[in-house]
């Protein structure tokens, strides 16, 4: 069975420009979670999506990011229009239940130059 | 100050030492996680635990909800076992944001 796949592995891209990643959860997973790493700093939950729906967003840093999952299947990140600190790797993860244990992606590295 | 704290930040040990990596945190939980990372690698979820001792292979998980403590033990350490190892906690009340530690490096050396 095919684990959580990120896309694009790295990105990098000017300020103000915009930035889609994808998250393909493992198949069968309602819930997903965006997570993001700054430099230096802990991982911190970004959202979570139970099927299509946004369960809890109260970690999203503000409305340059969008995050959707239409037809609860893959979810995207769009970061518009991207800032400095907005550089970090941002992780994907997917859980059958909850509580279960979450599947992390390998993460999308984002450099905003 | 961090509500989950780990130490240490950075850890040496050689192969065959036995390896502790602790955790604390200063809310209410209702699960603990540990995570792998690899260098260069992905995030591999090692053990969810609310209470008591949890094993696979070598590694041991504890947690001690009265002390809001956690353990992560290595035994038998291997260079394989190098990587960040993180503390996750799900807040009491939350179905699912994990509140995460910064992580404690570990390099094993032959």
């Amino acid at each position: 069975e095919a684990g959580v796949t990120q896309f694009p592995s790295h990105s990098v891209i000017e300020k103000g420009q915009t930035v889609t990643l994808r998250c393909d959860p493992i198949s069968g997973h309602d819930n997903l979670y965006w997570y993001r790493r700054v430099m230096g700093k802990e991982i911190k939950f970004l959202l979570h999506f139970v099927k299509e729906s946004k369960q809890d967003e109260s970690g999203m840093p503000n409305n340059r990011f969008l995050a959707e999952r239409t037809g609860g299947t893959y979810s995207t990140l769009k970061v518009q229009p991207a800032e400095l600190e907005d550089s970090g790797v941002y992780f994907c993860a997917s859980s059958q239940d909850l509580p279960s244990t979450q599947y992390f992606g390998p993460g999308t590295r984002l450099t905003v130059l | 100050k961090n509500e989950v704290e780990q130490s240490p930040q950075n850890l040496t040990a050689q192969e065959g030492e036995f390896i502790t990596i602790n955790c604390s945190y200063s809310v209410g939980i209702s699960a603990l996680h540990w995570l792998q990372q690899h260098p260069g690698g992905g995030i591999v979820s090692l053990f969810m635990l609310s209470s008591g001792k949890k094993k696979h292979g070598r590694l041991i998980a504890t947690i001690n909800i009265q002390e809001k403590h956690s353990s992560l033990h290595i035994t038998a350490s291997h260079p394989r076992d190098s990587a960040v190892y993180i503390c996750a906690v799900r807040l009491k009340g939350t179905a699912s944001k994990l509140t995460f530690g910064t992580g404690t490096r570990l390099q094993v050396t032959l």
